[in-house]
């Protein structure tokens, strides 16, 4: 009921193209759903975050969709660029004391 | 000014020796945090702790010991250091426990030898 599972684990995408990663979560008591982005070497900073009030929310490139009946949530990236090649996280939590849960994390690569 | 700030960066050490890993956040967050990263990049949280209190304590040896002097600092002390415990430790805060951003350090590589 704690999991969040996050697919897929890689990604390979060419420039200019759409990533998609997906994140399904159990737990219906889940309110916070945020989307972190670390870069090699570095720690895993904010990229996103939705709350189930909408089902979508999009900045820049960064798109949030949000499905609450099924219990998924994904991120889009349009236009990737070699940039975005980063591990992404999704995570999930119930807000109040109750700790962040996070997937388990995929490796995105974008090919100029 | 980094936000959250840890040393070492890098350490290799040998097995069972023991070192610590310093902790220092600017931002005013009343919550800070330890993570463990392994080599196939999960995350797994240590510890956690809300104004210097330990709130979170998961399933981690007790060779791993988090000590906070102050809410800004929460420094990481292991034990008999063993080859598995070779990972990136991130130090991390928050404004408060609601796990709203999370704000974490460039992290500090731990390899025991």
């Amino acid at each position: 009921q704690q999991q969040v599972k996050q697919s897929p684990q890689s990604l390979i995408v060419q420039k200019g193209g759409i990533s998609i990663i997906n994140c399904a979560y159990e737990n219906t008591a889940f309110d916070y759903f945020p989307w972190y982005q670390q870069f090699p070497g570095k720690g895993p900073a904010l990229l996103i975050a939705i709350r189930p009030d909408v089902s979508e929310k999009k900045e820049g490139r960064f798109t949030i969709s949000f499905n609450k009946s099924a219990k998924q949530f994904s991120l889009h990236i349009m236009d990737s660029q070699p940039g975005d090649s980063a591990t992404y996280f999704c995570a999930a939590s119930r807000g109040g004391n109750y700790q962040l849960i996070w997937g388990a994390g995929t490796k995105l690569i974008i090919k100029p | 000014d980094t936000a959250v700030s840890q040393t070492p960066k890098y350490l290799v050490t040998q097995m069972g020796n023991d070192k610590s890993i310093k902790c220092e956040q600017n931002l005013g967050h009343d919550t800070m945090y330890w993570y463990k990263q392994d080599s196939k990049k999960f995350l797994k949280i240590m510890f956690s702790y809300n104004n210097k209190e330990l709130i979170i304590n998961e399933t981690v040896p007790n060779r791993f010991s988090p000590k906070s002097p102050d809410k800004a600092h929460l420094n990481l002390h292991i034990n008999s250091l063993e080859l598995g415990d070779s990972a990136v430790y991130f130090c991390a805060s928050s404004q408060d426990f609601s796990g709203n951003t999370i704000y974490f350090g460039e992290g500090s590589w731990l390899t025991v030898v």
